[in-house]
């Protein structure tokens, strides 16, 4: 069974404190691995894609990397305008359909 | 590009009545959409995949007779919510599945807040 692991659960830094997020999967033949960002009262905005290991992606401060078991979401000197909830998401095997983690909260105080 | 449109972003509904909301994708032709629905602080619980042309798929513990779900063409599909309970107050999520070459990404709605009373 696919299992898509994201941690940690919240995550708390102060303005321009750099950190990363965290998704481990568990998956037969990995199609491409998603990162959203979900706002509260609103639907995924989606960010990345990344299909193959080593593969990595920059949106503004935020940049997704891509190994063999996992994927990292690096926030670079967050503000506080970073804060949400941040949503993994991978497409496998034959199946069209992703599975979903249950997401990093994150906040970010000024 | 890839926008997704939902419509009502709420609604208020007594105990008993259908509600229906609907699902766009307003610059990309999408042949499958998904419905979620996501409880307070929880993640998205997929509650079926709707293909053009055909039925949808219902995830297991999903009542289908419910969760009335219909894709009439390849930019709509229609979540209606029938004999709506207290229980069924959430908030759904549609999303759309875009394709081009070898890229298959999910865009998602603002979602539909809906509560019955």
């Amino acid at each position: 069974e696919d299992q898509v692991t994201q941690s940690p659960e919240a995550l708390r830094l102060q303005e321009g404190e750099s950190s990363s997020l965290n998704c481990s999967y568990t998956v037969s033949g990995l199609r491409g691995l998603f990162w959203y960002r979900q706002d509260p009262g609103k639907g995924p905005e989606f960010l990345f894609t990344l299909y193959s290991a080593g593969e990595e992606k920059e949106k503004e401060r935020l940049k997704a990397t891509l190994t063999k078991k996992e994927s990292f979401l690096h926030i670079t000197a967050p503000k506080p305008e970073d804060s949400a909830t941040y949503l993994c998401a991978v497409q496998a095997g034959g199946s069209y359909i992703p599975t979903f983690g249950r997401g990093t909260s994150l906040i970010v105080h000024p | 590009g890839a926008v997704v449109s939902q419509h009502p972003s709420w609604v208020i509904c007594k105990s008993g009545t259908s509600v229906k909301i609907e699902c766009r994708s307003l610059d990309f032709q999408a042949t499958t959409m998904f419905w979620y629905r996501q409880f307070p602080k929880q993640s998205l619980m997929l509650m079926a995949t709707s293909n053009e042309g055909s039925k949808a798929t219902y995830e297991q513990g999903v009542e289908k007779d419910k969760f009335l779900i219909n894709h009439a063409s390849l930019t709509l599909s229609t979540l209606t919510v029938t004999s709506a309970h207290p229980e069924d107050s959430s908030f759904y999520i549609c999303s759309a599945r875009a394709t081009s070459g070898s890229t298959d990404t999910q865009y998602f709605g603002p979602g539909t807040r809906l509560t019955v009373l």
